[in-house]
């Protein structure tokens, strides 16, 4: 399958911090999605991006599909405690769903 | 209420014996898939089945075979269980075969615990 590297694998930040993380990977994609864990519970999606160079928000958080559809960025700004989780990209091609990036697990200080 | 259910949420046992863990989903969606995330939080899907037809079989030992008696279920049986098979395994579902705007939806997830 595709190679799919996300970064970082983790993140401490103080309450307040913005936060940036990625997914990318040698393969072009249809579309990437965001998902985030809570400790103890299943993923939940935040954003979806189904266009090279599109630009989402939802609420704090923004997400862009690159333009050479290698790559996807997800951005939290003025992080709170409840943002704490794992955050992960999933890519989608051939409409059909593989693969999850490694994760970025994110820790917030209050 | 709850969109996908799993059960047994917690699932402890011994090395060799079978064991299934249960699915079900009430959003009428046609697709369902099963997960397993590991110890270092790393999710691959396993088996993803559409309107009861086996679409995605990842390489999974056949050990693990998923039954969908219907399209809102989705069970994962496992014969003669190892230790490596201890994760977390999460089901979901979708509208569709995952074209475009179908979102996945999770399950609370499944630990089990291979001794």
């Amino acid at each position: 399958g595709q190679q799919l590297n996300q970064s970082p694998q983790s993140m401490f930040i103080q309450e307040g911090e913005d936060v940036s993380m990625n997914c990318t990977s040698s393969s072009i994609f249809n579309t990437w999605l965001w998902y985030k864990q809570d400790p103890g519970e299943g993923p939940v999606l935040l954003i979806a991006l189904y266009k090279a160079g599109e630009l989402t928000s939802n609420g704090r958080l923004t997400a862009q599909f690159g333009i050479t559809r290698k790559d996807s960025f997800l951005n939290i700004s003025a992080s709170i405690p409840s943002d704490v989780g794992i955050y992960f990209c999933e890519e989608e091609t051939s409409g059909s769903r593989l693969t999850f990036g490694e994760g970025t697990q994110l820790t917030v200080n209050p | 209420d709850t969109a996908v259910s799993q059960t047994p949420k917690y699932l402890v046992t011994q090395m060799g014996n079978d064991k299934s863990i249960k699915c079900e989903q009430n959003l009428g969606h046609d697709t369902m898939y099963w997960y397993k995330q590991d110890s270092k939080k790393f999710l691959k899907i396993m088996f993803s089945y559409n309107n009861k037809e086996l679409i995605i079989n990842e390489t999974v030992p056949n050990r693990f075979s998923p039954k969908s008696p219907d399209k809102a279920h989705l069970n994962l049986h496992i014969n003669s269980l190892e230790l490596g098979d201890s994760a977390v395994y999460f089901c979901a579902s979708s509208r569709g075969t995952g074209i475009n705007t179908d979102t996945q939806y999770f399950g609370p997830g499944t630990r089990l615990t291979v001794l």
